[in-house]
């Protein structure tokens, strides 16, 4: 099957620019998160969806970030405007659920530079 | 929260010697799982172990689980090269299998 595709791959936006990311998960994955990665750090959950519903946004700064999963398919992660921290790679992820536990499969990953 | 703490921070051994992390958390979990990291691409899964299991085990990868410590080791045998990542642990919460937290991860580093 094909895997979780993400696009741009890489990005570069000076602050207070608006970026969009793009995520299109496992075909027939109910689920799909999307992740901030620092450099050196552990991938930490912004937002998660159930089909096009939020289950999850408790840790997505919503005064400058904000995403959608229209269909209940693909979704988009956007940020505006940007700033110096938000550079980090954005990694979307996608699971289905197997008996009580759930797999992850993740995409390659947007790396975003902010100047 | 239960975000798993890896240790150590990194790691560098020599091909064919075996590799072994740690993960520390702190609340009761549901599942804990591994995942590996290769320079600049994605997460991959590779092995999970449910809160009432003690050890699994994947081809070269055995994971241990004591949750009366509230640790996790994750061992690779027989090194190779192309095992050299980073290894994160994640823990999956009680009410929602879907809230998984990642700790800062152990990077491996495996010389030929």
């Amino acid at each position: 099957e094909a895997g979780v595709a993400q696009s741009p791959r890489y990005k570069i936006i000076e602050k207070r620019q608006s970026v969009a990311f793009w995520c299109n998960p496992i075909s027939g994955h109910a689920t799909l998160y999307w992740y901030q990665q620092i450099l050196g750090q552990g991938p930490k959950l912004l937002i998660q969806f159930q089909n096009n519903g939020v289950v999850d946004d408790s840790q997505l700064p919503k005064d400058r970030f904000s995403a959608e999963r229209l269909k209940g398919v693909d979704s988009t992660l956007k940020i505006q405007p940007a700033k110096l921290e938000d550079s980090a790679v954005y990694l979307c992820a996608s699971s289905r659920p197997r008996g009580v536990a759930y797999e992850q499969y993740f995409g390659p990953g947007t790396r975003l530079t902010v100047t | 929260s239960q975000q798993g703490e890896e240790d150590p921070q990194a790691l560098s051994i020599q091909e064919g010697e075996n590799a072994t992390m740690n993960c520390s958390y702190k609340t009761s979990i549901n599942n804990l799982q591994w995942y590996r990291q290769n320079s600049g691409r994605g997460l991959v899964h590779l092995i999970l172990i449910r809160s009432n299991e003690r050890e699994k085990h994947s081809g070269r990868l055995r994971v241990t689980l004591d949750t009366s410590k509230k640790s996790s080791s994750l061992l690779i045998t027989a090194s190779r090269a192309a095992d050299t990542a980073s290894y994160f642990c994640a823990t999956a919460a009680p009410y929602n299998n879907n809230d998984m937290r990642f700790g800062a991860g152990t990077r491996l580093t495996v010389k030929p």
